[in-house]
């Protein structure tokens, strides 16, 4: 079965706070996407992994193929970093499947 | 660029009614991508076309739901006839050949749809 499982499911930090949110898969993957949906609802596409880490801003994610793992962090959070972060894995064949989400409040 | 478009934002309907939602994609893009999110299920991928052409399907959940490409700057997804558990946020994406292989992914707003 193909499972995409986020943690923590909510997270609240405060302002400044170095910031972890994780993504486990069950099966061998293409690629690894991590998406942000803002309060609003909007959806802001962040990353695109297959391998290695990959940084924009304060925003880095890593991923390990062999353990089959993902993480994103936020360095120096702010509270404009508050939203839902969205795991999303890709397989061969282009079949999507997303976790839950992690929802993020950071306190100033 | 006016990026992805979605209409309409919001709509409310009766079961059985027939809905119809809309998508044009930013100029040049040519994956198209139709997801629902729901409280329950959360995101998933419905369908995605590349150059017009429906590529997989396989995440509609039923033949009430139908999705068309007519052409490169329309889409539409359409419910018929509407159930009360279709309620909820459709989004479309678009993407470059290039991006999509980046992962640059852009999104509409959605349309919140609720179902009677």
């Amino acid at each position: 079965k193909n499972e995409v499982e986020q943690s923590p499911q909510n997270l609240t930090a405060q302002e400044g706070e170095f910031i972890t949110i994780n993504c486990s898969y069950s099966v061998g993957i293409s690629a690894l996407h991590w998406l942000q949906q803002h309060p609003g609802g909007g959806i802001v596409s962040l990353f695109m992994l297959s391998s290695g880490k990959k940084k924009h801003g304060r925003l880095i994610a890593t991923i390990n193929i062999q353990e089959k793992h993902s993480s994103l962090h936020i360095t120096a959070s702010h509270p404009r970093d508050s939203a839902v972060y969205i795991c999303a894995v890709r397989y061969a064949g282009n079949q999507f499947y997303f976790g839950t989400g992690t929802s993020l409040t950071v306190i100033p | 660029d006016a990026g992805v478009i979605q209409s309409p934002r919001h709509e409310v309907t009766e079961m059985g009614q027939e809905v119809t939602l809309r998508c044009k994609p930013i100029s040049g893009h040519d994956y198209l991508f139709w997801y629902r999110q729901t409280m329950m299920r959360g995101l998933e991928l419905l369908i995605y076309f590349n150059n017009n052409v429906p590529i997989d399907d396989s995440g509609m959940p039923e033949d009430r739901f139908s999705a068309k490409m007519p052409n490169a700057s329309f889409s539409t997804l359409k419910i018929q006839p509407s159930e009360p558990r279709d309620s909820a946020v459709y989004f479309c994406a678009s993407s470059t050949r290039t991006g999509w292989n980046t992962g640059e992914l852009f999104f509409g707003e959605g349309s919140r749809l609720t179902v009677l």
